[in-house]
């Protein structure tokens, strides 16, 4: 158990549809982040929170995307106007003192 | 950005058999990490070794930090060891708010 839940585990929907998921850590944590992992990649950095403030944005974050930590604790990520390029795992991860524990995931397939 | 490279990009191995993944890193780091990701896209959590030496059972992990690489050690592997291995650093930055750049992964094959 690494102390962060995700929902959906997985997300089928159709291109042009609005998505949204959701990550809840278990316990208090200061920083929160939100990775996408294509097909045969590793994990890219998306975006970060240190409590409810989002601190860093990369750039493959574009305006279809936005990310939310509205209290400090549980996130959320929503994608707009989805596209076939969206489908990949969304990963949630947590930082402790020195390392980041990661969430099981969501899944997303953009037919 | 720092880049990662691992190596070899796959494995195939016999039950009982020793490895060693390698990770080579561009710049300086104030973080890495080894995760081993299972066949449900779990990350799981391996080693935190930004310098040094650590083990962990079957596994061990060493971090030359000055010549910017680590390598992750499997001894007598078996088939739970199979799935996808990747390092990750944090750049020593200081805007760099301690986000992980992951390397490519190493695929790992073990056969009974």
């Amino acid at each position: 158990d690494t102390g962060v839940s995700q929902d959906p585990r997985h997300k089928i929907t159709k291109r042009g549809q609005n998505v949204t998921f959701r990550c809840d850590p278990i316990s208090e944590h200061n920083r929160l982040y939100w990775y996408r992992q294509t097909l045969g990649q590793g994990p890219e950095f998306l975006t970060y929170f240190q409590n409810e403030a989002q601190l860093e944005k990369s750039r493959l974050l574009s305006d279809r995307f936005s990310a939310e930590r509205p209290k400090g604790s549980f996130s959320t990520l929503e994608i707009q106007r989805t596209e076939q390029g969206d489908s990949a795992m969304y990963l949630c991860a947590l930082g402790g003192s020195y390392e980041q524990y990661f969430g099981p995931g969501t899944r997303l397939t953009v037919t | 950005g720092i880049q990662v490279e691992q190596s070899p990009p796959d494995l195939i191995l016999q039950e009982g058999a020793n490895s060693t993944l390698r990770c080579n890193f561009s710049d300086s780091v104030n973080n890495l990490q080894w995760f081993h990701q299972n066949p449900w896209g779990q990350l799981i959590n391996l080693f935190y070794i930004p310098s040094g030496t650590k083990q962990n059972g079957r596994l061990s992990a060493t971090t030359v930090a000055t010549e910017r690489y680590s390598l992750l050690y499997i001894s007598s592997s078996q088939t739970t060891d199979s799935g996808v291995y990747f390092c990750a650093v944090v750049g020593a930055g200081s805007t760099s708010y301690g986000k992980l750049t992951f390397g490519q992964g190493t695929i790992l094959t073990v056969h009974p």
